[in-house]
């Protein structure tokens, strides 16, 4: 069955440094993939997609890769800050005739920021 | 900017009763979605829906639950008999592409 795996433990970083955040999928071919931010008590909100003829995405202090060969995205947040303390969920999604997308997503990396 | 809202923001209800959760999807958005997330647990798909009719739906989505679009602008997810295991939270999405706008979600209680 599809399984999509992002790190379980919590990752704590140093204000100012880069976080990067790991997301692997088995048994699926996505034609895209995307990255959300979920806070406490919310619901997600879009960040980035990636297509999967496309190795390397930025938007502001993000940035997404996607390797499909080895099945697995990378979410980097540069200059990061404790604003960026969040849940970060990976989401995998295929195109349908129908045009619309459900979404597969993985249970969330929670990464804390610290001053 | 627009947004997706949602109704009531908290549920909560006894065993076995019907409820009705309410959504308010970005006007211009043709696709809408029901997710549910069980605390601690990863975001589910339930449904998806477009053109007035089910596209999608997931083995959660059985004959307890249905989706309607009333009128122009909400889309309901209803559970007719509600079970213990049923209580998270339920976000509605929705979209024009592959950028999915989520609402702030309902949290469903079941005692």
């Amino acid at each position: 069955s599809q399984k999509i795996e992002q790190n379980s433990e919590a990752l704590n970083i140093q204000e100012g440094k880069t976080a990067t955040l790991t997301c692997n999928y088995t048994n699926y071919s996505p034609a895209y993939l995307q990255w959300y931010r979920q806070d406490p008590g919310r619901g997600p909100v879009f960040l980035l997609l990636i297509r999967e003829n496309e190795k390397e995405k930025r938007k502001e202090r993000l940035k997404v890769t996607f390797d499909t060969t080895l099945k697995q995205s990378l979410f980097h947040i540069t200059a990061s800050q404790p604003a960026d303390s969040a849940t970060y969920l990976c989401a995998l999604g295929s195109l349908f005739s129908g045009g619309y997308n459900k979404l597969i997503f993985g249970a969330g990396t929670r990464l804390a920021v610290h001053p | 900017e627009p947004e997706v809202t949602q109704t009531p923001s908290h549920q909560v209800t006894q065993m076995g009763q019907e409820v009705i959760l309410r959504c308010v999807p970005i006007s211009n958005h043709l696709y809408f979605y029901w997710y549910r997330q069980i605390l601690g647990q990863k975001v589910e798909f339930l449904v998806s829906f477009y053109n007035n009719e089910i596209s999608e739906k997931s083995e959660i989505f059985d004959d307890q639950f249905s989706v309607e679009r009333p009128d122009g602008s909400n889309f309901t997810l209803k559970i007719r008999s509600t079970k213990l295991e049923d209580s998270a939270m339920y976000f509605c999405a929705s979209s024009t592409g592959h950028e999915q706008f989520f609402g702030p979600g309902t949290r469903l209680t079941v005692l």
